[in-house]
């Protein structure tokens, strides 16, 4: 069964950095696109970032972009990101995703992890 | 970045109905559609890919269709576990992007 178990989520002040990890087992690991997706308290879904099967390639969102690094470790099997210069609005559930086929990144997601609470504030 | 326009926002309906639910996109995604059910406190869970392909243990009450701009995801005859939120994203065209969500209300 995959399972994906994200943790590193808290209270943290703007401007502070965070990192966040997903550990990952039951598919391998090093054969899938992950991401990262969040969302904010009562509101939709935002893609982050995703990260290709061997690492070399990351895509982020425009409002994440020069501020959050994704990165993987195949040995570990696992997944991070590290959130730099936070917002109020970077508040949310991160949630990360395995993509639902191997190989190329820009797919569709499934399974999701169950979420950590990133929230922003002084 | 194509956004994705879904309606209603919240749709209420009765158990045993059948639901229609629509995903609308700025521009052409051919079949580079998904769709994910979302009940409170949990993470989303994929539905449909490919636009009409029901993912491994999805019941057959739910079916998707369409093809460029228009999709429609329709739930056959609503049972309680189907009352959630249900997203539409795209993933033709980085960024991957979703809607706004429909919201399922008994």
């Amino acid at each position: 069964e995959v399972q994906l178990l994200e943790s590193g989520g808290g209270l943290v002040q703007p401007g502070k950095s965070l990192r966040l990890s997903c550990a990952a087992s039951g598919f391998t690991f090093p054969s899938y696109a992950l991401s990262w997706i969040r969302q904010a308290p009562g509101k939709g879904l935002e893609w982050v970032s995703t990260v290709t099967p061997g690492g070399g390639s990351t895509y982020y969102a425009d409002s994440v972009k020069g501020r959050f690094i994704i990165s993987r470790d195949n040995f570990k099997n696992t997944l991070y990101l590290d959130l730099n210069g936070l917002r109020a609005d970077d508040t949310a559930v991160y949630y990360c995703a395995k993509e639902f086929v191997s190989g190329s990144p820009g797919g569709w997601f499934g399974p999701w992890g169950q979420g950590t609470l990133v929230t922003v504030s002084s | 970045e194509i956004v994705m326009t879904q309606s209603p926002a919240t749709l209420s309906v009765s158990p045993g109905e059948r639901a229609t639910l629509s995903c609308r996109a700025s521009q052409s995604i051919a079949g580079s559609l998904a769709w994910y059910q979302q009940k409170p406190g949990q993470a989303p869970r994929l539905l449909i890919f490919a636009a009409s392909t029901r993912a491994t243990g999805v019941p057959a009450r739910f079916s998707g269709s369409g093809s460029g701009t228009e999709f429609t995801l329709t739930i056959s005859s609503l049972q309680s576990d189907d009352f959630a939120v249900y997203y539409c994203q795209q993933y033709s065209i980085w960024p991957l992007t979703f809607g706004g969500g429909t919201r399922m209300e008994i």
